[in-house]
């Protein structure tokens, strides 16, 4: 099975300032990784597909980039409503697979 | 609009059984995967079961496999899971997730709200 290692684990930062979340792959998923963010009691929401394209409606401070196995989900110049756990998750092969989650909590 | 409504959670004792369902709305039903994906209580995502648009296929994450059978039923528009031998580690948040259209495995574009189910004795 593909294990996908987010880090870090927690990322504390102001309202304004840019988030770099990293998601690694413990085999190549080529370009077919996803990222999703879910805030409290709430779904998941699919924010990026294909390693970099964004899901309908989603604003375009959000960006993804990476390939084989070395992702990167960058926030621009962070919103109050950006707080929140993000995933990453492989879609190349079953049994599909979710990063650990990255929570991006105001500083 | 697109809409998932997940039904069917509850309270099982170690060794139950409980049948999920998701009602669709709001698109074509049968072009697309579904999946479920479970969330223990304050814990990460895990995907546990997918099906093919027309049926014709089935995937099981390790965990599950042999206990738990996902099924559909496209003139319903409603996405099954079959949970058997139900454990104490199975409880967690049951969410269906429509997978993009394009052959599988594709990533989820939408989301029900969830449904709890909770093993306990």
């Amino acid at each position: 099975d593909i294990v996908l290692t987010q880090s870090p684990a927690t990322l504390s930062l102001s309202p304004g300032e840019t988030a770099t979340l990293s998601c690694r792959a413990s085999q190549s998923v080529s370009s077919y990784l996803a990222w999703y963010q879910q805030k409290p009691g709430q779904a998941p929401r699919l924010l990026i597909y294909d390693t970099s394209k964004r899901a309908t409606g989603v604003p375009a401070r959000f960006s993804g980039s990476g390939s084989a196995t070395a992702f990167i989900l960058t926030i621009s110049s962070l919103e109050p409503e950006d707080f929140a756990v993000y995933y990453c998750q492989q879609v190349i092969s079953w049994p599909l697979t979710f990063g650990g989650g990255t929570k991006v909590e105001i500083k | 609009e697109v809409q998932l409504l997940e039904s069917g959670g509850g309270l099982v004792q170690p060794g139950g059984s409980l049948r999920l369902s998701c009602a669709a709305s709001g698109f074509t039903f049968s072009s697309h995967a579904m999946s479920w994906v479970r969330q223990a209580p304050g814990k990460g995502l895990e995907w546990v079961a997918a099906i093919s648009g027309s049926s014709n296929n089935f995937f099981y994450a390790h965990s599950v496999r042999g206990r738990f059978t996902i099924s559909r039923d496209n003139s319903k528009n409603t996405l099954y899971l079959q949970m058997d031998s139900l454990r104490v580690e199975d409880t967690a948040f049951y969410f269906c997730a429509r997978g993009q259209l394009g052959a599988p495995p594709r990533s989820f574009d939408f989301w029900g709200q969830g449904t709890l189910v909770s093993v306990s004795s």
